[in-house]
């Protein structure tokens, strides 16, 4: 059983471009959350897809977005990228909101 | 302002003593608490789950406390191995509404042979 696997693993950006990240959830799983993790610290809650809809999200610009699809598979999408959007991204899975989350790996982006 | 904040300092300690990480919390009421582990460039692993109603839970060689009163949970881990050393991270989900986790900064452990 596939857990949550997330693509690509590194990613290299400038300035003002735009990135894409994908997350295939823990088979069984409907609910997507999206975490920036900057080195050192504690992940932050970007935002969360529950049945293709943005059920919540956390204290991040417009700049990030995101998009669930009907086979549960995610993507965050960051416009504008700046210095400081530099971090590991991760996606968590869960089979339902509030229950257990299941990381993936991550993504290293690095903003030059 | 609403926070939660585990040891900031790494935590080094010798091979079979009993590590003890804490997780502090203000401002928030959740229904529970969980910890994982981090391992250097990877995502987080979820290890235990403790809610408001439950003092302690045990899962092998792991033990996690959690006092309400006090807004503090224990993570403990005995007999350590080497193989323990890793970041260790505490998460609420501050409103209970479903999945919307705050974590702390983690706790860097090394377990010394």
């Amino acid at each position: 059983d596939a857990g949550v696997t997330q693509s690509p693993t590194h990613l290299i950006k400038t300035r003002g471009q735009q990135v894409t990240l994908r997350c295939s959830p823990k088979s069984g799983h409907d609910t997507v959350s999206w975490y920036q993790q900057a080195l050192g610290q504690g992940p932050q809650f970007i935002f969360q897809y529950y049945e293709e809809e943005e059920r919540q999200r956390g204290n991040f610009p417009d700049r990030f977005s995101g998009h669930q699809f009907p086979n549960y598979s995610s993507e965050l999408n960051v416009n504008a990228l700046l210095l400081g959007d530099s971090a590991l991204y991760l996606c968590a899975s869960s089979w339902l909101p509030g229950e257990t989350q299941y990381f993936g790996p991550g993504t290293r982006l690095l903003v030059l | 302002s609403q926070k939660i904040e585990q040891n900031s300092e790494a935590l080094n300690i010798q091979e079979g003593k009993t590590a003890t990480l804490t997780c502090n919390y203000t401002n928030y009421s959740p229904a529970y608490l969980q910890w994982y582990r981090q391992d250097p460039g990877r995502g987080p692993v979820f290890l235990l789950l403790i809610r408001e109603n439950e003092k302690e839970k045990r899962k092998e060689r792991l033990k996690v406390t959690f006092d309400t009163t006090l807004k503090q949970s224990l993570f403990h881990i005995t007999a350590s191995q080497p193989a323990d050393s890793a970041t260790y991270l505490c998460a609420l989900d501050p409103y209970n509404q479903g999945g919307k986790l705050i974590f702390g900064q983690g706790t860097e452990l090394s377990v010394k042979p």
